[in-house]
């Protein structure tokens, strides 16, 4: 069964870093593309990053230059290094565990979400 | 940058056809997906690759997607559909979320 697992998330005050965890299980990590979304508080699903097979990564502009992306293949688990963060980047922050290939995409599982706050 | 966008709000009756868009440039010419999200709870693809439903997913959901326009359609909506909906498309490797579509059944 495929289980993803968040954890890392908080209350951290501006300009400050947050490094998030997405355990994996039931499948292999390196052998997908992952994803993160947020979530901001009554707001819609905004994409934040990817990390293909090949370790290629991609970022939103809203986070680019700011977080990044890996993973550990031995642990089987997804990160998010979140630094110089900033009010607008309080949300739930989701891992989504990606299907398809080639142009066909999507995001076929997902975590149960953590909470990231930004505030002083 | 990429953008999709939908309707904020649809209603339906129970046991009528809900019908939900998500426009794009030219996003007949890319695969779309779609996730509902009920409140409280993780999103959920109900559509992926314009027109296939995962496992699990009831046939009352279907997609098609030509031209600017993907459209999400319930058929025989039923109260537990009551959810907000996201399309979804990937731009030159990075994802894009529709605005997000509230779907109320009356």
């Amino acid at each position: 069964e495929v289980q993803l697992v968040e954890s890392g998330g908080g209350l951290v005050q501006p300009g400050g870093s947050l490094r998030l965890s997405c355990a994996a299980s039931g499948f292999t990590v390196s052998s997908n593309y992952m994803s993160w979304v947020r979530q901001a508080p009554g707001k819609g699903l905004e994409w934040v990053s990817v990390i293909y097979s090949g370790g290629s990564t991609y970022y939103a502009d809203s986070v680019k230059g700011r977080f990044t992306i890996s993973r550990d293949n031995s642990k089987n688990t997804l990160y998010l290094q979140m630094n110089s963060l900033r009010a607008e980047d309080t949300a739930v922050y989701y891992c989504a565990r990606g299907g398809g290939s080639g142009s066909n995409l999507f995001l076929d599982y997902w975590g149960q979400g953590t909470l990231v706050t930004v505030s002083s | 940058s990429y953008e999709l966008t939908q309707p904020p709000s649809v209603s339906v009756s129970p046991g009528q056809t809900a019908s939900i868009t998500c426009s794009g440039d030219k996003l007949g010419d890319k695969y779309a997906s779609w996730y509902h999200q009920k409140p409280g709870q993780s999103p959920v693809l109900v559509i992926y690759q314009d027109s296939k439903r995962p496992s699990g997913i009831p046939e009352r959901f279907s997609g098609s997607n030509s031209g600017n326009t993907a459209t999400l359609t319930i058929s025989g909506t039923q109260a537990m559909d009551e959810a907000d909906y996201y399309c979804q498309a990937w731009d030159s490797s990075r994802g894009v979320f529709g605005t997000g579509t509230k779907v109320t059944v009356l």
